[in-house]
């Protein structure tokens, strides 16, 4: 596509429910992130995919966090047993590997 | 890991006058700083970077500088206008931004028309 897509582009959610939240890179793009922004705070690295290559993982804050992408194309991030804190816009962004990132205008998180 | 710091984290100019924002990173391997500008409620988007290679880049109204041996470096944005209102965030990584960039955490640019 011709952006970086991201859905829901909101989501409320009761506090202990699961939710999945879904990135879809720029075509040809291998490289794709995901970033966690909390009200007026800067940009929180959560987990880095690159090609084939295992994700770098070592930004995850706890193990109610986790996310995988599918055919080297569309990513899927997964929150547990979501809590208050968990609240946050959560970002996507993906790159050619060649430095800048392209980001999609994130999913707001509220947990209720 | 690499640390980034930001500052000032909120700064006012008036229209027309120059703003400076600066950033020191802790890691000596990297070489690839991005700026972004995210505008209320909307996404980050990359409006300059530099790599290591160089001491300078200029676009239009915005240019970055790089000290290598400082550790440090800045955004500067002349001729400012209303619409340059923003938050700013710089970042750093390693090997031209094929790893994970971390990011300062920001700075709030308001200019008073």
């Amino acid at each position: 596509g011709a952006g970086v897509s991201q859905s829901p582009s909101n989501k409320v959610t009761e506090k202990g429910k699961d939710v999945e939240l879904r990135c879809d890179p720029i075509s040809g793009h291998t490289a794709l992130y995901w970033y966690r922004q909390s009200l007026g705070q800067g940009l929180e690295f959560l987990i880095y995919f690159q090609g084939n290559s295992a994700p770098d993982k070592s930004g995850l804050p706890s193990d109610r966090f986790s996310a995988e992408r599918t055919g080297g194309s569309v990513s899927t991030l997964t929150i547990q047993r979501t809590q208050q804190e968990d609240s946050a816009v959560y970002l996507c962004a993906s790159s050619s590997g060649q430095g800048g990132y392209t980001f999609g205008s994130g999913t707001r998180l509220t947990v209720v | 890991g690499e640390n980034v710091e930001q500052h000032p984290s909120t700064l006012s100019v008036q229209e027309g006058d120059s703003a400076v924002i600066k950033c020191t990173y802790s890691d000596s391997a990297s070489n690839y700083f991005p700026w972004y500008k995210q505008e209320l409620g909307k996404r980050p988007q990359l409006i300059i970077d530099i790599r290591s290679n160089v001491g300078e880049k200029k676009d239009q109204r915005i240019a970055v500088t790089l000290n290598k041996t400082a550790k440090h470096f800045s955004l500067h944005i002349t001729e400012t206008q209303p619409e340059d209102s923003a938050v700013y965030f710089c970042a750093a990584s390693k090997r031209s931004g094929n790893t994970p960039l971390v990011f300062g955490k920001g700075t709030r640019l308001s200019v008073i028309a």
